[in-house]
């Protein structure tokens, strides 16, 4: 069974600076997709950022970008610049390429990006 | 509209109401999702709908009854809920298929019904 584990239930960081989120996983898997979701306080989850395992290169968007090991199954979330509109929960998320569509998802880091 | 929407966003009920909860994705997908969120627990997905037809039933007790009329549209029928069953309900939708697009199989989220069971 996939495992999706986020150590860091809370962090901080001064407004910006850069952040890392880590997200480690366990799969027999070798083709799945990783996801980070981003939930403010309140207000709707939303996609930040996604990667494709059978892609080398790191996905990037605008101020976010991950650190894909794949053989060390790790997938954390560099965040540079931080904003005060980064403040909120993120999600890693794991989805096997094959099958059922699931998503397995971490239990969260809580960001707040301090002014 | 745009997106997916959910209706209502919060609702309390007693244990022997009966209610419905509504997600409505307008995006095109094919697929359709009910999770449960509860505080310091993963998301726990409840059920999948793949062209309607349910998929996955995450070993839901039956007093959560999903319903999907349509490729769009998604409710979650609730009745003699308990207490533990209070929660943030999120529907998520996405597009499934082999076209291997940048969007494909990347789930959507609604902004949620928070539940409260007295």
């Amino acid at each position: 069974a996939q495992t999706v584990t986020q150590s860091q239930p809370e962090m901080s960081v001064q407004e910006a600076e850069t952040v890392t989120l880590s997200c480690t996983y366990d799969t027999s898997e070798s083709n799945y997709y990783l996801f980070w979701y981003k939930q403010p306080p309140s207000r709707q989850m939303i996609l930040v950022i996604r990667q494709e395992a059978y892609k080398q290169q790191n996905a990037t968007e605008n101020r976010f970008s991950v650190n894909f090991q794949k053989a060390a199954k790790s997938f954390s979330l560099k965040i540079s610049d931080s904003q005060l509109g980064d403040t909120a929960m993120y999600f890693c998320a794991f989805m096997a390429s094959s099958g059922t569509y699931k998503y397995i998802f971490g239990t969260g880091t809580r960001l707040k990006v301090l002014a | 509209e745009t997106g997916v929407t959910q209706t209502p966003r919060h609702l309390v009920m007693g244990m022997t109401n009966k209610k419905s909860l509504k997600c409505e994705q307008h995006l095109g997908h094919n697929a359709m999702y009910w999770y449960k969120q509860s505080a310091k627990k993963p998301l726990e997905l409840m059920f999948v709908y793949n062209f309607k037809e349910q998929t996955e039933n995450n070993s839901v007790p039956s007093r959560f009854s999903p319903e999907c009329p349509n490729s769009s549209h998604l409710f979650l029928h609730l009745h003699t809920l308990q207490p533990e069953d209070s929660a943030l309900y999120l529907c998520a939708s996405s597009q499934l298929g082999t076209s291997g697009g940048d969007d494909t199989d990347t789930q959507y989220f609604g902004p949620g019904t928070r539940l409260t069971v007295l």
